[in-house]
């Protein structure tokens, strides 16, 4: 079946570091792919998604390119910032006929941002 | 800022009692789903509810859980004999005119069976 595959975590980064958190995906036909973040007490949020191949979803610096011929959506982020400390979730909705919109996770991945 | 909202944050119950977890989806939404984490493991989908029935399910949701929306605003899961293996967090989610719509996630209700 469908399913999300991330990097393990905590990564630690200090401030102003390059991020790259690996997302990989097994999927029938052409899901969306999404990124969603929590922070400590609070619920997940969407950070960004993509629709199709070679979309590229962007949002509060960070970025995420749909990448059909390595199954793959990669987040992205230039500078880091001690706010980004969460825990960052890959996540998919698959496609076709039938599909109800429900969202398959990955087991997400800890950011933690020393300043 | 119009948001998902779940109670209650918490909930202790002991083995074999029936709980009610409950969420009050945005009001304009359609789409109504719930999700669990067991600690240290994936989110997981439950169900999804569109129209007043289920429209999918997963592997978990066998007859012990049930999802009800009783009125225009609240969207319950009910666990009727509760397990330990159901201890976890469990997370209503709503999106608006399609199951392709962003989906937005309430804080959470950890419960915790003893």
């Amino acid at each position: 079946g469908d399913s999300v595959t991330q990097m393990e975590g905590p990564v630690t980064l200090s401030e102003e570091a390059f991020l790259t958190i690996n997302c990989t995906y097994t999927a029938t036909g052409y899901p969306s792919l999404f990124w969603y973040v929590q922070y400590p007490g609070e619920g997940l949020q969407l950070l960004l998604k993509a629709t199709k191949a070679d979309d590229k979803g962007s949002n509060k610096g960070f970025e995420a390119t749909y990448r059909k011929e390595t199954t793959s959506f990669h987040l992205e982020k230039g500078s880091v910032q001690v706010s980004d400390s969460a825990v960052y979730f890959c996540a998919l909705s698959p496609h076709g006929s039938g599909n109800t919109g429900k969202l398959i996770f990955g087991q997400g991945t800890t950011l933690q941002v020393k300043p | 800022e119009p948001e998902v909202t779940q109670t209650p944050s918490h909930q202790v119950t002991q083995m074999g009692q029936e709980v009610i977890l409950r969420c009050v989806p945005i009001s304009n939404h359609l789409y109504f789903y719930w999700y669990r984490q067991i600690l240290g493991q994936k989110v997981e989908f439950l169900v999804s509810f569109y129209n007043n029935e289920i429209s999918e399910k997963s592997e978990i949701f066998d007859d012990q859980f049930s999802v009800e929306r009783p009125d225009g605003s609240n969207f319950t899961l009910k666990i009727r004999s509760t397990k330990l293996e159901d201890s976890a967090m469990y997370f209503c989610a709503s999106s608006a005119d399609s199951a392709q719509e962003t989906q937005y996630f309430g804080p959470g209700t950890r419960l915790l069976v003893l």
